[in-house]
Order: structure tokens, then C-alpha cells, then sequence
């Protein structure tokens, strides 16, 4: 059964640093989305593509952030500069025609 | 703004008891309504989803959800649990007229099942 996939599972980082997350997407997915869980609160919505194109953000997700699809298969999320308070965990999803969406593993950033 | 409440955040429970877990939401348009759940070390599943139609909704692992639109409810139920069932659930709905589609997460409820 297809997946989506994320890498790394585990990213440590200096405060003030840039990181990139990846996520592969299942391959016939047009929709896909960042999502994040800072530990002990609800998982949030960040943003969601379509399109090639951001379709909505959510207040969370400032000039710091920005995602992108570089090829036909992998979907990225940077932040710019990383924060104490960005440290949480990353999770991205993908859907197709339904409704339904599909995660991935997700990635802890720890951010010192 | 929308929201989605789940009332218990932690549910211990022995194999065989019966279970239910509350989810409200605040939003008086047409939903989608999402059950999710996280088995210790591995991503979300869908469990299972309302869209229209039959209000009581069967998913995986003998799940079973109701939808009570006077409630603005969508409890997730399962008549006996086993030990594997030991997880965390978190209820989810997306508004019926996004184009994004975009879940809206409950705080999620952390199931034990003790053997």
C-alpha cells in the first residue's frame, strides 16, 4: 500500500539555523499539506498546496517558513531561521481526489 | 473560529470494556468528520470518515462512529477493546465548503488498554 514518507525522522538544530523537511507524497496525490504537533497540544495546520501553489496558510506559518515542490515527487518544508518554539513534530500529508488524508511518520525538529 | 473538542484526554480501560470517546465541534455549516488514530512509534491512520449519508459510520478494527448533527457530535465507539487498541485518537473535520480541505484537530485522547 503506498505511503508517505518523511525524512529525517529526528533533526537536531542551533536556533537561528535553516532546516528543510522532506516529504515524499503518495505518487498520485495532488493535495499535500504540513502539519505540526509541539508536544503535549493539538496537531495545527501550517499550509496546503495545490497546484504548484500555497492554497492556505494558516497564521502560524510567517515569512520564516516556505514550502516547496522541487521535482515531480518531493514536497519540502523550510524554516529560515529556527526558533525554541519551533521545536515540534513536522508531519506531512497528502490526499487525492478524496477527501481522505494520508500522513506520514512525521519529523521531530529539536531546536537548542 | 472552528474547533473540535475531545472530553477525554486520558481512557484507561480493560480488554473487553467498551468504549466510547466524545468529539463536539463548533462550526454550523456542512463537515467532514475524521477519526484518526497513533499507534505507539508510528504515523496516523485514517480510522475511519463522514462525509453524507448514514449517520453511524463503520471504520477499521471493528470502530464504529455516530454523527448527531443536532450535537454537533461525531463519538467514536468500539463495543469490546483489546489490548492492541492501546493508542492515541484524535478527532478531526474539515468544513464542507473548503477548497483546502484543511483537519482541524480535537486535543487528541490517549487510550490504555490494560491486558
Amino acid at each position: 500500500e503506498p505511503e508517505v514518507t518523511q525524512t529525517p525522522s529526528h533533526q537536531v538544530t542551533q536556533m537561528g539555523q535553516e532546516v528543510i523537511l522532506r516529504c515524499v507524497p503518495i505518487s498520485n496525490h495532488l493535495y499535500f499539506y504540513w502539519y505540526r504537533q509541539i508536544l503535549g497540544q493539538k496537531v495545527e495546520f501550517l499550509v496546503s498546496f495545490y497546484n504548484n501553489e500555497i492554497s492556505e496558510k494558516s497564521e502560524i506559518f510567517d515569512d520564516q517558513f516556505s514550502v516547496e515542490r522541487p521535482d515531480g515527487s518531493n514536497f519540502t518544508l523550510k524554516i529560515r531561521s529556527t526558533k525554541l518554539e519551533d521545536s515540534a513534530m513536522y508531519f506531512c500529508a497528502s490526499r487525492g481526489s478524496g477527501l481522505e488524508q494520508y500522513f506520514g511518520p512525521g519529523t521531530r525538529l529539536t531546536v537548542t | 473560529a472552528q474547533s473540535v473538542s475531545q472530553h477525554n484526554h486520558h481512557v484507561i480501560l480493560s480488554e473487553a470494556a467498551s468504549l466510547e470517546l466524545g468529539c463536539n465541534y463548533s462550526y454550523g455549516g456542512t463537515v467532514n468528520l475524521f477519526w484518526y488514530v497513533q499507534y505507539p512509534g508510528q504515523h496516523l491512520q485514517l480510522l475511519l470518515k463522514y462525509f453524507s449519508g448514514d449517520p453511524l459510520v463503520k471504520g477499521i478494527k471493528g470502530f464504529e462512529a455516530e454523527f448527531i448533527k443536532s450535537k454537533f457530535s461525531f463519538n467514536l465507539r468500539k463495543p469490546s477493546v483489546q489490548w492492541s487498541d492501546t493508542a492515541e485518537y484524535f478527532c478531526a473535520v474539515t468544513k464542507g465548503s473548503s477548497n483546502t480541505g484543511k483537519l482541524i484537530f480535537g486535543q487528541g485522547t490517549t487510550l490504555q488498554v490494560k491486558p
